[in-house]
């Protein structure tokens, strides 16, 4: 079974903070690795995805990749209120298949 | 407006009863999807579809039944034989041959069975 973890939180973090939400994964040939933010009822929406080794910026969002020690995070930057939610972590297996882990949940207090 | 849309929001069945979910997508996105969300759980894969008239079981298949007729459409039947049908169901796309796969999720049908 390909496992991805994630911590469950709640992480809280004030308004204007950096949140890290990180993820791991047991299988090392996965090749793409997504970040999904889910709010309470709605369904997941694709915020960032990365392939290769490093980082990857878009706005206040960066995800950063390490595929020898499998790991995968994202970064936050001047967290929002209205950034509070779910934070699922995915991984590409099977040729098209993602495997989610459970979530991270995010509380931006102001 | 390009998008996936699945009806009914809400659907309420007893038990014993099939249902089909519906899932339409106007993206031109070859592959489909099918994922089922349980309270504090992460989503698990019940079908996914690359192409029109095939299909593969996911994880979670037993229960389930899908149908790809058309590149558009990829309904989704709970049968009597899903012995915990009650969840938040997801379907999703993505184009085939893209290097990411990236998936697209539709706004979900919460199933209630009493």
């Amino acid at each position: 079974q390909k496992e991805v973890e994630q911590n469950s939180g709640p992480l809280s973090v004030p308004e204007g903070a950096i949140a890290s939400l990180n993820c791991t994964y047991s299988d090392r040939g996965s090749q793409s690795f997504f970040w999904y933010r889910q709010y309470s009822g709605k369904s997941p929406e694709l915020i960032m995805f990365i392939y290769s080794n490093g980082d990857k910026e878009d706005g206040r969002f960066t995800a950063q990749l390490n595929k020898a020690s499998q790991y995968v995070s994202l970064l936050i930057r001047d967290s929002q209120p209205s950034d509070s939610a779910t934070y699922l972590c995915a991984v590409l297996y099977s040729g098209y298949a993602l495997n989610f882990g459970k979530g991270t949940s995010l509380l931006v207090t102001p | 407006d390009g998008g996936i849309t699945q009806s009914p929001k809400y659907l309420f069945r007893k038990e014993g009863q099939n249902v089909t979910l519906s899932c339409e997508q106007n993206l031109n996105h070859d592959a489909m999807y099918w994922y089922r969300q349980d309270p504090g759980q992460g989503l698990r894969l019940i079908y996914y579809s690359q192409i029109v008239n095939d299909f593969q079981k996911g994880d979670i298949a037993e229960g389930y039944s899908v149908s790809r007729e058309k590149k558009e459409s990829f309904p989704l039947t709970v049968t009597s034989a899903q012995k915990n049908p009650t969840a938040f169901y997801l379907c999703a796309s993505s184009m085939q041959g893209a290097p990411t796969y990236e998936q697209y999720f539709g706004p979900g049908t919460r199933l209630t069975v009493t």
